[in-house]
């Protein structure tokens, strides 16, 4: 999507190494958010961010960190990559609350 | 907490048939709402909002009047097509809190 970009595109990795995922936004918007998408749960939000290094958990947070150190980075870290992890894994940003979403186009990992 | 139900489908229509996807919405206070849709891998697009009590929104056909007498923000359509073959999601944004999605419905549309 136009103004923001997710990388990589697909990404296969083995078991309990770690991996990071990049979300980049040229918008200059405030929020940042990352999810991830799995048949039968919908959407999930993992953790966001409201500003450089301001951050907070989602529902389900436990396995992953992220680090927002400029307005238009957005990192999400799987410390120790499990199964259970493999997902699609798509970053949204927003300018404020209730403006709605831009998402990106998202991450396929697969953790064999 | 704030919660969406949809009807979760698959809903199958043949082209040019009239398509609702049912959505209501449990929230304190004055939420947005919002109808989002994904095609076959990609990510979610905004389709149409609305930002308060019997707002319309409207986008390629699609519309939804926000009911807050009946909690609800159904989608439809007049005519759809197959290219309208997507999963479709609502979601509202109560100020302050994150976003909330529901589901999604899958449509496919039948030539």
């Amino acid at each position: 999507d136009a103004g923001i970009t997710q990388s990589p595109r697909h990404k296969v990795t083995e078991t309990g190494t770690p991996v990071t995922l990049r979300c980049h936004q040229t918008e200059n918007h405030r929020y940042m958010y990352w999810y991830r998408q799995d048949p039968g749960h919908g959407l999930r939000l993992i953790h966001y961010s409201y500003g450089v290094k301001d951050t907070d958990k989602g529902e389900v947070s436990d396995g992953y960190s992220v680090s927002r150190s400029k307005t238009e980075d957005f990192l999400l870290t799987l410390e120790s990559a499990t199964s259970s992890q493999t997902s699609v894994y798509f970053c949204a940003i927003s300018p404020d609350k209730n403006y709605g979403y831009t998402f990106g186009s998202g991450t396929r990992l697969t953790v064999v | 907490g704030d919660s969406v139900t949809q009807m979760e489908g698959p809903v199958t229509l043949s082209e040019e048939a009239f398509l609702t996807i049912n959505c209501t919405y449990t929230a304190t206070g004055y939420p947005s709402l919002f109808w989002y849709v994904q095609y076959p891998g990609e990510g979610l697009q905004l389709l149409l909002k609305a930002t308060k009590a019997d707002d319309k929104g409207s986008n390629k056909g699609f519309e939804a009047t926000y009911r807050k007498e009946t909690t609800s923000f159904h989608l439809e359509k007049g005519s759809v097509q197959v290219s309208d073959s997507a999963v479709y999601f609502c979601a509202l944004d109560n100020y302050g809190q994150n976003f909330v999605f529901g589901p999604g419905t899958r449509l496919s549309v039948l030539p």
